[in-house]
């Protein structure tokens, strides 16, 4: 079976910090890992993925992750948050193995203080 | 671009009541998802489907539950017999081909109210 736990259900960071956003996952075979992103009143929006080949993904408005199989982590970063990066933020987990679904974190949301 | 849409994006019911809710996946897509997200809990999977057959299912999508597509551009999600737990945000989703590594696109999500 496959899990993922999102560490801070709610993060705050000022304008221009950086964001880190935290993701472990356990999963019996080597898996692949989505970012999501949930904007208010707007349906889920991926990120990035990452799916076995290099490790450190780049993805959509600055942010990036790294896979980090010996400490089963997949971290989102950004440099430097933006006002519009506040929004909820999903990771999950799936396998290649042919199995569809997606397996998600608890989500986190991100406030971004002026 | 392209986008997942779903209606309504709000439903009211009384227990005990029948409700459909209404996805229209990408139009080139052919594998359908059914999550939901009861307030302050993970978004679960419920149900995927391809090629009108239901592809895989969670221990959550009971008998009370069942999907169809009807025609070429919809996908339905019907609740037989609401609960008062069935209240949740219930999220459509496609992608082109199964498997990890395809992308699956989320509608904005129904929410459903069951009094």
């Amino acid at each position: 079976a496959q899990s993922v736990t999102q560490l801070g259900s709610h993060v705050s960071v000022s304008e221009g910090a950086l964001v880190l956003l935290r993701c472990n996952y356990s999963s019996s075979v080597p898996p692949y890992l989505f970012w999501y992103v949930q904007y208010p009143n707007q349906g889920l929006q991926l990120l990035l993925k990452y799916t076995s080949a290099a490790t450190l993904v780049k993805g959509i408005n600055g942010f990036e992750a790294e896979f980090k199989k010996s400490e089963t982590s997949f971290h989102l970063t950004k440099p430097s948050a933006h006002m519009s990066d506040a929004a909820e933020y999903f990771c999950a987990v799936t396998s290649p193995q042919g199995a569809q679904k997606l397996v998600f974190g608890q989500g986190t949301r991100l406030t971004i203080n002026p | 671009e392209p986008e997942v849409t779903q209606t309504p994006s709000h439903q009211v019911t009384q227990m005990g009541q029948e409700v459909i809710l209404r996805c229209v996946p990408i139009s080139n897509h052919l594998y359908f998802y059914w999550y939901r997200q009861i307030l302050g809990q993970k978004v679960e999977f419920l149900v995927s489907f391809y090629n009108n057959e239901i592809s895989e299912k969670s221990e959550i999508f009971d008998d009370q539950f069942s999907v169809e597509r009807p025609d070429g551009s919809n996908f339905t999600l019907k609740i037989r017999s609401t609960k008062l737990e069935d209240s949740a945000m219930y999220f459509c989703a496609s992608s082109e081909q199964a498997g990890g590594t395809d992308t699956q696109y989320f509608g904005p999500g129904t929410r459903l109210t069951v009094l």
